[in-house]
């Protein structure tokens, strides 16, 4: 069984500090994807990640993926307050069709 | 920009009712997909649509779940008798393959509450 998991599952850092969230994963996957979700609302993809080595950066986040160590970081720099969310990786299952997500890592930024 | 679009937002219904949860996915998407989120936990794989069958699905999708494609556009779940524990989120999803470089774009969810 494909298991995710992230740690921090809790995150309360200040505006401008940078951290960084980690999600582990079991098995070999081709594919690793970051999602936002906001409270009561949808998932919002952010980054899909598909080689080992691969790093994409949009605005004050930036992922990466290093598929042997089977591990992909989220880093935050520079966090303000509308990053506040909880974030998802999640991983596809390989066998085709199904994406398997870690529990999240809700962040809270404050002043 | 095109978006996946749940109806209705929020469902309550008596344990042991049928209950039809329904997507209009995204025009050009062949893939359809149904998660759940319980309150507070992960997002759950429930199952996968492609070419009017059922592709992949999970242990939480037994025989008390169907899905159906009635139309060109819409993407339906029937939840045949609702328990208690089937109060969770329901997002339905759909890509336009699946395969590299493909990503799942999720509906705003319905959330269905079983009293």
């Amino acid at each position: 069984e494909l298991k995710v998991e992230q740690n921090p599952l809790f995150l309360s850092m200040q505006e401008g500090k940078n951290y960084t969230i980690y999600c582990n994963y079991s098995t070999t996957s081709d594919r690793l994807y970051w999602y936002r979700q906001d409270p009561g609302k949808s998932l919002e993809s952010l980054f899909v990640l598909l080689s080992n080595g691969a790093v994409k950066q949009e605005g004050r986040l930036m992922a990466s993926l290093d598929t042997k160590a089977r591990l992909s970081t989220l880093h935050i720099t520079a966090a303000v307050h509308d990053l506040s969310a909880t974030y998802f990786c999640a991983v596809d299952s390989n066998s085709g069709y199904a994406l398997n997500f870690g529990k999240g890592t809700s962040l809270l930024v404050t002043p | 920009e095109p978006e996946v679009t749940q109806t209705p937002s929020h469902q309550v219904t008596q344990m042991g009712q049928e209950v039809i949860l329904r997507c209009v996915p995204i025009s050009n998407h062949l893939y359809f997909y149904w998660y759940r989120q319980i309150l507070g936990q992960k997002v759950e794989f429930l199952v996968s649509f492609y070419n009017n069958e059922i592709s992949e699905k999970s242990e939480i999708f037994d025989d008390q779940f169907s899905v159906e494609r009635p139309d060109g556009s819409n993407f339906t779940l029937k939840i045949r008798s609702t328990k208690l524990e089937d109060s969770a989120m329901y997002f339905c999803a759909s890509s336009e393959s699946w395969g590299l470089d493909t990503e799942a774009f999720f509906g705003q969810g319905t959330r269905l509450t079983v009293v």
